[in-house]
């Protein structure tokens, strides 16, 4: 069931470089959420959102932000990317009172 | 106070057996919901059960079942008869609240090798 995807699945870019992934649903849901996943901390949230230009910081914001102009889509921006952001990148959707939907991932290396 | 507490960092388990993972969480909150996920080695997360906060029976879905210890604050995940393809991390995650944005917060996850 491929009602989320992410963009891309790899990439490696420079230090200080802007970077941007991209989430996109099929499933209309309002909420939307970007983790980080680190060996040792499970998956912290970075931001979401609920609605079209609405969007809000989760605990590890800094360095990141968002945008969401369409409901489908929701955009994760390092501005200038640092070694410290390297880690895998998962957005997920409100699956409803089972929990989220997981996007598959976006594993990011800053060198 | 962490809100998901996972204490198994990594367990073994012979195939067929049944394994237990630990997982205890803190809130305030009445209304919340208790999940599991899998996270297999190519990476994708998996939902396994759910468990609400008002729900009378303990969850089961499948060789799943969640031990769900209210007054204890535990949700342990219980898998029966391991095959080899359980071996993964799990993670415990909590939502709180009902309405409007829930947040969920995850626990550091254990990895789990089952032993053929």
């Amino acid at each position: 069931d491929a009602g989320i995807t992410q963009s891309p699945r790899h990439k490696v870019t420079e230090t200080g470089t802007p970077v941007t992934l991209r989430c996109h649903q099929t499933e209309n849901h309002r909420y939307m959420y970007w983790y980080r996943q680190d060996p040792g901390h499970g998956l912290r949230l970075i931001h979401y959102s609920y609605g079209v230009k609405d969007t809000d910081k989760g605990e590890v914001s800094d360095g990141y932000s968002v945008s969401r102009s369409k409901t489908e889509d929701f955009l994760l921006t390092l501005e200038s990317a640092t070694s410290s952001q390297t880690s895998v990148y998962f957005c997920a959707i409100s699956g409803g009172p089972r929990g989220y939907t997981f996007g598959s991932g976006t594993r990011l290396t800053v060198v | 106070a962490q809100k998901i507490t996972q204490t198994q960092p990594g367990m073994f388990v012979q195939e067929k057996e049944a394994v237990t993972l630990d997982c205890t969480y803190d809130t305030s909150d009445p209304s919340y919901g208790l999940f599991w996920y899998k996270q297999p080695s190519s990476g994708e997360m998996i939902f396994l059960i759910y468990q609400g906060s008002y729900d009378q029976q303990n969850a089961t879905e499948g060789r799943y079942s969640l031990n769900f210890q209210k007054a204890r604050k535990s949700a342990n995940l219980v898998i029966s008869a391991s095959q080899l393809g359980d071996s993964a991390m799990y993670f415990c995650a909590m939502r709180e609240g009902l309405e409007g944005y829930q947040k969920v917060t995850f626990g550091i996850g254990t990895k789990l090798q089952v032993i053929p």
